[in-house]
């Protein structure tokens, strides 16, 4: 069975100040791992994904997640962050095998920019 | 490019009414799903749809129907509202060998 933890349901940074974002997976086959980003009564948008090869993966507006199969660990970071980063953050897990399975959710982390 | 596409938005029923939420994308995706999300739980997977005509269900199937008579086209069906059904509704669809999913931009359903 695969599982999604997501550590800190809201997390407050001041302007400017690095964003990490946790996430650990329990899977028993190689995962795809996402992370999504939702706006404010918006859907959800894929901000970037670990499929295989390079283990550091870069996705949309400065994020990037660094996939450590020994932590079972898929952190999300940016260097300095924006006033327009506020908004909700799931990260999610899917096997390999088959794009048929579902994909699995975190409960979601509300990220905050303090001015 | 449309995407995933849902109506209606917002929708407020009373308790035991039925409806349906309309899903379609057209990027000739396999695989669909529907989502519900509530606060602190993340998304939960109701229903998911492997190709047309073959469905099954997800955590939490109880209350809803679904049926997916084209590629396109996977609605949702509450047959008998009530209030634990109010949440956001996402659909997705998701292609052959693909990894991530696409979502539509929610559905957020009241029901009193």
């Amino acid at each position: 069975a695969q599982s999604v933890t997501q550590l800190g349901s809201h997390v407050s940074v001041s302007e400017g100040a690095l964003v990490l974002l946790r996430c650990n997976y329990s899977s028993s086959v190689p995962p795809y791992l996402f992370w999504y980003v939702q706006y404010p009564n918006q859907g959800l948008q894929l901000l970037l994904k670990y499929t295989t090869g390079a283990t550091l993966v870069k996705g949309i507006n400065g994020f990037e997640a660094e996939f450590k199969k020994s932590e079972t660990s898929f952190h999300l970071t940016k260097p300095s962050a924006h006033m327009s980063d506020a908004a909700e953050y799931f990260c999610a897990v899917s096997p390999t095998y088959s794009s048929a399975s579902k994909i699995i959710f975190g409960s979601g982390t509300r990220l905050s920019i303090r001015p | 490019n449309a995407g995933v596409t849902q109506t209606p938005k917002f929708q407020v029923l009373k308790t035991g009414q039925s409806m349906t939420l309309q899903c379609a994308q057209d990027m000739n995706h396999e695989y669909m799903s529907w989502y519900r999300q509530d606060p602190g739980m993340g998304l939960r997977l109701i229903h998911y749809s492997v190709g047309a005509g073959i469905t099954d269900q997800g955590e939490v199937p109880n209350g809803y129907n679904v049926s997916r008579s084209t590629t396109e086209d996977f609605p949702l069906r509450l047959l008998s509202a009530a209030p634990s059904q109010t949440s956001v509704y996402f659909c997705a669809s998701r292609r052959e060998g693909g990894a991530e999913a696409f979502f539509g931009q929610g559905t957020r359903l009241t029901v009193v």
